[in-house]
């Protein structure tokens, strides 16, 4: 099975700061990386798929990039809608495995 | 715009079968290349992928729930469900349906249901 673990598991910044989330895969899964936003109470949004495709929508301040094992979500300037928990997910092998999550909370 | 809605009792108790239904509106589900898919979130927990129906019928479930777990799909009511056999507290989780969505880059999970709380408990 392909473990995803993301970095940090929580972190604290401010309106205005350029965050970056990290996604590791236990094994090489290409650019096939989705990365998705859930607020409290809500269902995860799909923001990013094949690991720098941004969905329709998507506020263009979000970026994914990597490949193989190693990947980034960035935000570039957060907003105040921004904090939220962030969710990879492998889309390489039919397990379908996510990451734990990072918690992005206002400093 | 696709829409999908969960449905089913909020309350199951041990042994017994957890029945969703998830209704789709705004889009067919016999069209096009999607993943008709559930995915459940223990309490302040992160996401699991239970399975998917796509639009030929074929299935996958997760391998940790393959014995307990069917989903199938009534195409003349535009619904889709999910039966979780003799379920446990360890069941109790919010239940969300979603379409999937390929592209040459594996599955997507683009659209979601507001999800429903299930909670296992005699």
């Amino acid at each position: 099975d392909i473990q995803m673990t993301q970095s940090p598991s929580s972190l604290s910044a401010s309106v205005g700061d350029r965050v970056t989330i990290t996604c590791r895969a236990s094994q090489s899964i290409s650019t096939y990386l989705n990365w998705y936003q859930q607020k409290p109470g809500k269902a995860p949004k799909l923001l990013i798929s094949a690991a720098s495709s941004l969905q329709s929508g998507v506020p263009s301040r979000f970026s994914g990039s990597g490949s193989g094992t190693d990947f980034t979500l960035t935000i570039s300037s957060l907003q105040p809608e921004d904090f939220a928990t962030y969710y990879c997910q492998q889309s390489y092998s039919a397990l379908y495995t996510f990451g734990q999550g990072t918690n992005l909370e206002i400093k | 715009q696709v829409q999908l809605q969960e449905s089913g009792p909020g309350l199951v108790k041990p042994s017994q079968t957890l029945s969703l239904t998830c209704t789709v509106s705004g889009g067919s589900i016999n069209s096009g290349d999607y993943y008709w898919s559930w995915i459940r979130q223990h309490p302040g927990k992160g996401l699991e992928f239970i399975g998917f129906i796509s639009y030929t019928g074929r299935t996958y479930y997760n391998p940790s729930l393959r014995s307990r777990v069917s989903i199938s799909s009534d195409t003349s009511k535009n619904q889709f469900s999910l039966r979780l056999n003799s379920v446990t507290a360890a069941d109790s989780a919010v239940y969300y349906c979603s379409r999937g969505e390929t592209g040459g880059y594996g599955l997507a999970l683009a659209i979601w249901g507001q999800g429903t709380r299930v909670t296992v408990s005699s």
